[in-house]
C-alpha cells in the first residue's frame, strides 16, 4: 500500500495569512507515461462530507476559489491556501489514485488563530 | 447535479453483516465515465477506501476488509450496494458512497460525495 503521510497533523493560521499542508507519499504516484502526478486534496468541513479541491497534484475542481493552490511532484506535494478565509476552518485530506488500494494522509485540521 | 444519498440501518449487532445503499440520482449509474465507491471514516479518524464498482460489476477491493466486502450494482435502480459481514465494534464509521471519474477507461478521483450515513455496530 501507498503511505500517504501529512504534516502538521493541526495549524492555526491568522486571517488573510498563508496556510501550508504537506503531504508525502512512500513511493512516487507520478505515472511516466502521461506525466501525471496521482494526487488529490479534499476538503472536510465539521459534519459534512469530504469534498474535492485539486487533482493532478495541482488543478482545481471547478468552483473551487483560486486562493487554493496544489504543488508538487513525484511523492512530496503541498497544498496552500493564499489567504485564510474563515470558511476554510476544516480537516483537510491528500489522496493517492495511483493504485489501489487507494490511500489517504491522516488529515490535517485547520483553524484560525 | 450529480447526487448521492447513502441509506441502510444505523445500528448492526456485533456478527451480523451491515447492508448500505447508494442511490444516485441526476446522472446514470451506467455512465462510462463514472466508478462508485464506498469510503467509512470512524468518528474523529480519517478516511478509508473500502471499495469501488463500475457498472459491469467489475469490483476493486481493500485488501484490509476484501474477506468480508460485498459491493454489487443495480442499473434497472440507479443503486449501487455494500455489504460488509462480520461486523466488529472496530467497523462503526461514517459510510460515505461517491463517485470516481475516470481517465483512460481507468478510475481515478472521487469527485462527488454522498453526505454520509453513521453505523454503529452494539447489541
Amino acid at each position: 500500500d501507498i503511505v500517504m503521510t501529512q504534516s502538521p497533523d493541526s495549524l492555526a493560521v491568522s486571517l488573510g495569512e498563508r496556510a501550508t499542508i504537506n503531504c508525502k507519499s512512500s513511493q512516487s504516484v507520478l505515472y511516466s507515461s502521461n506525466n501525471k502526478n496521482y494526487l488529490a486534496w479534499h476538503q472536510q468541513k465539521p459534519g459534512q462530507p469530504p469534498k474535492l479541491l485539486i487533482y493532478w497534484a495541482s488543478t482545481r475542481e471547478s468552483g473551487v476559489p483560486d486562493r487554493f493552490s496544489g504543488s508538487g511532484s513525484g511523492t512530496d506535494f503541498t497544498l496552500t491556501i493564499s489567504s485564510l478565509q474563515a470558511e476554510d476552518v476544516a480537516v483537510y485530506y491528500c489522496q493517492q489514485y495511483y493504485g489501489t488500494p487507494y490511500t489517504f494522509g491522516q488529515g490535517t485540521k485547520l483553524e484560525i488563530k | 447535479q450529480l447526487q448521492l444519498q447513502e441509506s441502510g440501518p444505523g445500528l448492526v449487532k456485533p456478527s451480523e453483516t451491515l447492508s448500505l445503499t447508494c442511490t444516485v440520482s441526476g446522472g446514470s449509474i451506467s455512465s462510462s465515465s463514472s466508478y462508485w465507491g464506498w469510503i467509512r471514516q470512524p468518528p474523529g479518524k480519517g478516511l478509508e477506501w473500502i471499495g469501488s464498482i463500475y457498472y459491469s460489476g467489475n469490483t476493486y477491493y481493500n485488501p484490509s476488509l476484501k474477506s468480508r466486502v460485498t459491493i454489487s450494482v443495480d442499473t434497472s435502480k440507479n443503486q449501487f450496494s455494500l455489504k460488509l459481514k462480520s461486523v466488529t465494534a472496530a467497523d462503526t464509521a461514517v459510510y460515505y458512497c461517491a463517485r470516481l471519474t475516470t481517465w483512460d477507461g481507468t478510475m481515478i478521483f472521487f469527485d462527488y460525495w454522498g453526505q454520509g450515513t453513521l453505523v454503529t455496530v452494539s447489541s
